[in-house]
């Protein structure tokens, strides 16, 4: 069965920095997706970026970008000029094999101190 | 609708209770996931639709949790004989393509008392 490990249970950041979340997983597959959301007091996650395991470059959206090492199976968030609406949790996901599911890690609490 | 909706957006209920939590999908998407998110943890697969038939139903902890989407839109999750452990916020997401963004609703929180 597919593991997705997130080891930060809470990060924090000044506004305008850089901060770096840090996700791991475990599969058997090949294929595979790798998805960040991000879920504010609202409840609604909302996606944040997303990586083909096939695609050796490094996804990018914005001031979003991942580090895919697909050897070691780590798959980290970095979030560059942080914002204070960058608040919230991160949550890891992996979508892999024929079943579309999604399987979350426990997720990072992220604060933005102004 | 525009996104995901979710119906009702709290419920509280006592043990032994029989509940029904509504999910209405983005239209046209055909596949559509139930998750339970518990305090503190990242959501938990419990069943998934693509169009009508449940495509996966491993997730579900036992028989007290059923869901249908008879006519490949709306689902409804059905809890029988609720326990404080049911107790969760519950997500629905929805989505077309595999390995696709899905896209959530703001889940329905159910409180057992």
């Amino acid at each position: 069965a597919q593991t997705v490990t997130q080891s930060q249970p809470e990060m924090s950041v000044q506004e305008a920095e850089t901060v770096t979340l840090s996700c791991t997983y475990d599969t058997s597959e090949s294929d595979y997706y790798l998805f960040w959301y991000k879920q504010p007091p609202s409840r609604q996650m909302i996606l944040v970026i997303r990586q083909e395991a096939y695609k050796q470059q490094n996804a990018t959206e914005n001031r979003f970008s991942v580090n895919f090492q697909k050897a070691a199976k780590s798959f980290s968030l970095k979030i560059s000029d942080s914002q204070l609406g960058d608040a919230a949790m991160y949550f890891c996901a992996y979508s892999g094999g024929s079943n579309y599911k999604l399987t979350f890690g426990k997720g990072t609490l992220l604060t933005v101190n102004p | 609708g525009a996104g995901v909706s979710q119906t009702p957006s709290n419920k509280v209920t006592e043990k032994g209770k029989y509940v029904e939590l509504r999910c209405d999908p983005i239209s046209g998407h055909t596949a559509l996931y139930w998750y339970r998110q518990s305090l503190g943890q990242g959501p938990e697969f419990l069943i998934y639709f693509q169009g009508t038939g449940a495509a996966d139903d491993s997730g579900l902890p036992n028989d007290r949790f059923f869901a249908v989407r008879p006519e490949g839109s709306v689902s409804t999750l059905k809890i029988q004989r609720t326990e404080r452990g049911d107790s969760a916020v519950y997500l629905c997401a929805s989505g077309g393509l595999r390995g696709g963004e899905l896209f959530f609703g703001e889940g329905s929180r159910l409180t057992v008392l």
